[in-house]
């Protein structure tokens, strides 16, 4: 099973600051990978997939990059709306696996 | 695109539930499904997918307990699961796997709560 290990598991910033989410697969998953966002009571938002293609409607401030086996979600321009866990997947290979998750607060 | 759970509940050890997915708003029967849970305030856990051509694939840890299927006539997925364990407690989301961009769950449910105990 491929592992993913996602840093920070929390992180609070400012309205208009600018984070960055990190994912680490345990092999290379070849940019075979989606972010989520999950907000308080609700099931997860699926926001981008293959490393850093956006879905349509999702805000430009939230952007992704990465290769091999290290990827990352920054969001530029943090806005209120923003606060949620977010979570990475692979779909490299089977058993689908994710991240366990990176809460943001908004100060 | 509308997902919507039901079936959950409380249910002691050992024993089965089956969960079921109605799904409006797309072609059901042309789309893969997932089932994906999560333990109360934890991670997110991939279950079982099934393909539009009724294909199954299981995570480990349900393998053998769990039966994915579906309904095309019916727009409904069924998660049954037998020998439930203390473990299996979680909310159960089913998903539809994205079209054409990989394995991936586009559209979720607002999931339906599986309380395992005694």
């Amino acid at each position: 099973d491929i592992h993913m290990t996602q840093n920070p598991v929390s992180l609070s910033a400012f309205i208009g600051d600018k984070v960055t989410i990190t994912c680490r697969a345990s092999q290379d998953i070849s940019r075979y990978l989606g972010w989520y966002q999950q907000k308080q009571g609700q099931s997860p938002k699926f926001l981008m997939y293959y490393a850093s293609n956006l879905l349509s409607g999702v805000p430009s401030r939230f952007s992704g990059s990465g290769s091999g086996t290290e990827y990352s979600l920054t969001i530029t321009g943090i806005q209120p709306e923003d606060a949620a866990t977010y979570f990475c997947q692979q779909c490299y290979s089977y058993p689908l696996t994710f991240g366990s998750g990176t809460k943001l607060e908004i100060k | 695109v509308q997902l919507v759970e039901s079936g959950g509940g409380l249910v002691q050890p050992g024993k089965s539930l089956k969960l079921s997915c109605s799904a409006s708003g797309f072609t059901f029967s042309s789309y893969g499904m997932h089932w994906i849970r999560q333990a109360p305030g934890k991670g997110l856990d991939w279950v079982a997918y099934i393909s539009s051509s009724s294909g199954t694939v299981y995570a480990d840890a349900v393998k053998g307990r769990f039966t994915i299927s579906r309904d095309n006539a019916k727009n409904t997925l069924y998660l049954q699961l037998n020998s439930l364990k203390s473990e299996d407690t979680a909310i159960y989301y089913c998903a539809r796997k994205a079209f054409g961009v990989g394995w991936y769950f586009d559209f979720w449910g607002p999931g339906t709560m599986v309380t395992v105990s005694s």
